[in-house]
């Protein structure tokens, strides 16, 4: 299994405050992801990173920022979480751009 | 837009029989397309990826076919065991390099 490590694995949180979730990974991939899974809307895109310090934007990246600052951290940041923010989030890797995907063990985030 | 299906939505089968998961795509100009499972509470594992040129890719019991004309893919498993009970999803890499998800079949093997 590729290594890769979300944390924390649960957290629960009050809407208005901001959150910041973790991925890390030991495998040097260029690529990082973050996902959110919801019933009905399956797996969407949130932001991805291409290197240090180089980010964009998925298909639902508003309300969410990312950072990059080593090339095995990507952080993302609800800056102010919203009940609809509850959401399974799910980091990934690959080692270039679609090439396949190693997915971390994911986050389960409730805001209450 | 392109668009990912999956039919059925869920599926139940007696342990032993072989089975194709459906995977339809609305846009052909695809990268590859790729496979996971994904078991209950967990990520996603990846299964088999085929290039856009490719027809068909195989691990073990597994067997991926691509037919980008009509905007379709199938997974084949063979002697489908217990352990085999996942929920399955089918990805398209588009022109830019993102993965375009299906919602995935639910895939139960009875014993």
């Amino acid at each position: 299994d590729a290594g890769i490590t979300q944390s924390p694995r649960h957290k629960v949180t009050e809407t208005g405050t901001p959150v910041t979730l973790r991925c890390h990974q030991t495998e040097n991939h260029r690529y990082m992801y973050w996902y959110r899974q919801d019933p009905g809307h399956g797996l969407r895109l949130i932001h991805y990173s291409y290197g240090v310090k180089d980010t964009d934007k998925g298909e639902v990246s508003d309300g969410y920022s990312v950072s990059r600052s080593k090339t095995e951290d990507f952080l993302l940041t609800l800056e102010s979480a919203t009940s609809s923010q509850t959401s399974v989030y799910f980091c990934a890797i690959s080692g270039g751009r679609g090439e396949t995907q190693y997915f971390g063990p994911g986050t389960r985030l409730l805001v209450l | 837009k392109q668009e990912v299906t999956q039919i059925p939505a869920a599926l139940s089968v007696p342990e032993g029989e072989n089975l194709v998961l459906n995977c339809s795509f609305t846009d052909s100009a695809i990268y590859n397309l790729q496979w996971f499972r994904q078991d209950p509470g967990k990520g996603l594992t990846s299964l088999l990826l085929i290039q856009s040129s490719q027809r068909e890719q195989t691990s073990g019991r597994l067997n991926a076919s691509l037919d980008k004309s009509s905007g379709r893919s199938t997974l084949y498993i063979a002697a489908s065991q217990p352990g085999d009970s996942a929920t399955y999803l089918c990805a398209v890499v588009d022109s830019n390099y993102q993965l375009i998800w299906g919602a995935g079949t639910k895939l139960i093997i009875k014993p």
